[in-house]
């Protein structure tokens, strides 16, 4: 069954340091996300991506924050300076259709030090 | 700003007890609520997506139902196994504006089955 992708499962990083999460979504799907789980919260929305470019974005994401799709299978999370805060469980998404079916990786637990 | 909220918090039943817990959601401009079963260290994974108001679902011993106009789903889980246990997000899409399908998610019930 296919199925989302996420590497590293466990990033430990110091703060102010960039970080890169990677993600391998199900090939047919056309629309991409970042969620993200801060202990103890619920899950949040970060951003979706669609065509090749952010289709909308939530207020978390910010400039320190980008996202990219390098080529045809890859989806990828850049962090570029990390704080405390930033420390969650980010999950990728993928859905083949808008409001679809959304699909979810195994998440990436970052821990900024 | 949309809310969506699920209780119990944490739900401890003995093997074999049938159980069940709740969503609400916004019922403005609603378009889909999924329901997704969590254990740690997996991939949450999809139980059910839906949509109509009315709308019954099931899977194995769990369902599902829902109530647009209210703004309120249930998941039911007949006769409890231990492997049942782990966390189920339920989640809502809602149209409107230029919303490319973002999801808002419930905190989540932690359902714990002891043998």
């Amino acid at each position: 069954e296919p199925e989302v992708t996420q590497t590293p499962s466990h990033q430990v990083t110091q703060m102010g340091q960039e970080v890169i999460l990677r993600c391998v979504p199900i090939s047919n799907h056309l629309y991409f996300y970042w969620y993200r789980q801060i202990l103890g919260q619920k899950v949040e929305f970060l951003v979706s991506f669609y065509n090749n470019e952010i289709s909308e974005k939530s207020e978390i994401f910010d400039d320190q924050f980008s996202v990219e799709r390098p080529d045809g299978s890859n989806f990828t999370l850049k962090i570029r300076s990390t704080k405390l805060e930033d420390s969650a469980m980010y999950f990728c998404a993928s859905s083949e259709v808008v409001r679809g079916q959304a699909f979810f990786g195994q998440g990436t637990r970052l821990t900024v030090v | 700003i949309l809310n969506v909220e699920q209780s119990p918090q944490s739900l401890h039943v003995q093997e074999g007890d049938s159980t069940n817990f709740t969503c609400s959601f916004p019922s403005s401009n609603f378009y889909a609520l999924h329901w997704y079963r969590w254990e740690t260290a997996k991939s949450p994974e999809a139980l059910f997506v839906m949509t109509l108001n009315g709308d019954e679902k099931k899977k194995g011993r769990i369902s599902a139902t829902l109530n647009t106009k209210e703004g309120y789903s249930y998941l039911y889980i007949k006769g409890s196994q231990p492997e049942d246990s782990a966390t189920y997000l339920c989640a809502s899409y809602n149209a409107g504006g230029t919303s490319y399908g973002k999801l808002t998610f419930g905190q989540g019930t932690i359902l714990t089955v002891h043998p």
